[in-house]
């Protein structure tokens, strides 16, 4: 199947820094891309849609100025969790749609904030 | 709307035992796409299968297999022979619409232990 790659896999940081996570398809280009997140022992819950060139659609509850999210192209997209806090701490994975509407799923970035 | 229960929170099974993960899901969507995938504790997720909405027939993949009820609205997993290896937290999951890539809804989770 396709691959999708995350960098960084792991990344602690300070309270009130902000954290980038890249989400790559490496072998397929996608024009949507979704961001989800996962906290200790619970499910993983959909933050937004990451539509290539266009604003990313939040679900609700999920604060889209403190989560920036940019597709800027059709393999990249990025997360950025702004000024985080402990309570930002979390695995963050994303998942690429294919031109035959499958999905994959990166491997997860785990977030410590300190 | 749509929702994904997997009443069981955790399992635990001496290996070589078989084992049965519930899944019971809900929408009002014709069309839809049920999931199942394995995460280790490595956190990467494992796809183990896909089923549309249209096609009830169970299936079996070595000592895996799923039994898909419409009318239960239900989409057992289960394990014959468990390992070790099978020891991970599994995910039954529920997409909606035409495409099996729209958002995908993803159960609690159920926490398989398999004791040698």
């Amino acid at each position: 199947g396709a691959v999708v790659s995350q960098h960084p896999s792991r990344v602690i940081c300070k309270s009130g820094t902000s954290v980038k996570i890249e989400c790559r398809s490496l072998d397929f280009q996608a024009t949507t891309m979704f961001w989800y997140r996962q906290f200790p022992k619970q499910s993983l819950m959909l933050m937004a849609t990451s539509n290539e060139g266009s604003k990313a659609t939040y679900e609700q509850g999920v604060e889209k100025d403190k989560f920036l999210i940019n597709h800027a192209s059709l393999t990249l997209s990025t997360l950025t969790v702004t000024s985080a806090h402990p309570e930002d701490s979390s695995f963050y994975i994303c998942s690429a749609r294919t031109s035959v509407n499958e999905q994959f799923f990166g491997p997860g970035t785990r977030l410590t904030v300190l | 709307a749509q929702k994904v229960t997997q009443a069981q929170t955790e399992i635990s099974v001496v290996e070589k035992e078989d084992v049965t993960l519930d899944c019971v899901y809900e929408t009002r969507d014709t069309t839809y796409y049920l999931f199942w995938y394995k995460q280790p504790p490595s956190g990467e997720l494992v796809f183990l299968i896909r089923r549309n909405s249209f096609d009830e027939q169970n299936e079996i993949s070595g000592r895996y297999s799923w039994n898909f009820q419409k009318s239960t609205s239900s989409f057992n997993f289960t394990i014959t022979a468990s390992q070790v290896v099978d020891s991970a937290v599994y995910f039954c999951a529920l997409s909606t619409g035409y495409s099996s890539a729209s958002k995908i809804i993803f159960g609690s989770g159920t926490r398989l232990s398999i004791r040698p």
